[in-house]
This record gives C-alpha cells, sequence and structure tokens, in this order.
C-alpha cells in the first residue's frame, strides 16, 4: 500500500513569494495534518483537517493556509514568504478520528526561502 | 498548552548497548504518546506509542514506559544495531473534538557506533 505522498519534493523560493505544497493522504484515511520542522527541533502543528474541515490550527500567522479536497488529499499554502518559514513540511495522516491518534508522516517538502 | 522535553539530544552508544531517551510533559490531560523515529531526508516513522491506561509497552527490541503520576514516559531500545542511529522524537497527545494534535519533543540523535 502506497504510503503519504507529498510534491514537490524540494522548493526553493523568493522572500514574498507564494507557494503551495500537496499531499496525498494513504488510503482510507480522512484526517490530514501539517507540521513545520526546522532544523534540529521537532514537528511543529501547523492545521488538522477532517473531511475537509479544520479541526485544529497552531501558532501560525494567517500567511498560512490549508485546504482539503473531496477525495481528502490537502493543500498548504503560505502567501508572502519569510526567510524563517524554510523548513521541512510534513503531511501526516491518520483514520477517522476517535479511533487512536495514530498519524504516519509523508517524506515531507524541503522549502528554501532566498 | 501541552510542553514536552526530551532529554539527552545526543545519545552515542556501541552496537550492543542499550539505548534510554526520557521525555516529561506538563498537561495532565494527555493519554497517547507515540514515538517517531526520522532517518536523515525522510519523514518521521511511528515505531511505537503508549496508551494512559497502559504502563508498559514492548515491541521486539524496543520498549516504552510511561509513569502517568511524574508525567514522564521513555524509550527504551536494546541490544543497539548500526541501523537504530537516527533521530528520535517523543509525543503527547489527548483527543480534543475528536482530533489528537501531537506536541513534539525537540528529538534525541541516536549514534550506534560499530
Amino acid at each position: 500500500d502506497a504510503g503519504v505522498t507529498q510534491s514537490p519534493t524540494h522548493l526553493i523560493k523568493t522572500r514574498g513569494q507564494h507557494v503551495t505544497l500537496r499531499c496525498s493522504p494513504i488510503s482510507g484515511h480522512k484526517s490530514v495534518s501539517w507540521y513545520q520542522q526546522v532544523l534540529g527541533q521537532g514537528p511543529q502543528f501547523i492545521f488538522q483537517y477532517y473531511e475537509k474541515e479544520e479541526r485544529g490550527r497552531g501558532n501560525f500567522p494567517d500567511r498560512f493556509s490549508a485546504r482539503q479536497f473531496p477525495n481528502y488529499s490537502s493543500e498548504l499554502n503560505v502567501n508572502a514568504l519569510l526567510l524563517g518559514d524554510s523548513a521541512l513540511y510534513l503531511c501526516a495522516s491518520s483514520l477517522p478520528t476517535g479511533t487512536g491518534g495514530e498519524q504516519y508522516f509523508g517524506p515531507g517538502t524541503r522549502l528554501t526561502v532566498t | 498548552g501541552e510542553n514536552v522535553e526530551q532529554h539527552p539530544s545526543t545519545l552515542s552508544v556501541q552496537e550492543g548497548d542499550s539505548a534510554v531517551i526520557k521525555c516529561t510533559y506538563s498537561d495532565s490531560a494527555s493519554n497517547y504518546f507515540p514515538w517517531y523515529k526520522q532517518e536523515l531526508g525522510k519523514g518521521p516513522q511511528l515505531i511505537i506509542d503508549i496508551r494512559s491506561n497502559v504502563g508498559e509497552k514492548k515491541d521486539q527490541r524496543i520498549a516504552v514506559t510511561l509513569n502517568k503520576t511524574a508525567k514522564h514516559f521513555s524509550l527504551h531500545i536494546t541490544e543497539t544495531q548500526p541501523e537504530d542511529s537516527a533521530v528520535y522524537f517523543c509525543a503527547a497527545s489527548h483527543a480534543s473534538g475528536g482530533s489528537y494534535i501531537p506536541t513534539f519533543g525537540r528529538g534525541t540523535s541516536l549514534i550506534v557506533h560499530p
């Protein structure tokens, strides 16, 4: 079975630009979460979606937004990029809520802002 | 909100030795504690988890223990092998509105010398 897939693998953007990252969850998983991982730290929670509804939002500015599609795939959008947005962006999928909390991560998208 | 502390930040052992990584959490409502292994260039991989109604859980060479009173939990790896070398993250979470949103520790870089 395919795991969580993310695209693109790597991305280089300039300050002020906009970026869209994509994620496809494991088949059967209806919940998708997004995390930012800065070098040397653990993943920081950004958003969680379930059945296209936002279920949680972390402490990130409004420049960050996301959405989930009917096929449960998801996009993370970041506007007005800053140098500090350079990080590994991880997507995780999980079974329907209430089934236990296990999250399965994709390989991530490495974003570099210059 | 939840705060997870993880120690040590780096752990160097000889092949065959045991390794122990310790975490503490602050929110007494947390009841789900996963551990992730992250290899270079990859996303975190769920390796074992424990829930608050269990004190210990084992899976071959890895085990986790949980002390809810003291709010700490630990990962134990026995008979370490070079392929165990990676960054390990602990996390703590509880269901809120049906969703689990984990808070991660800062990670432990485990180095197993052949």
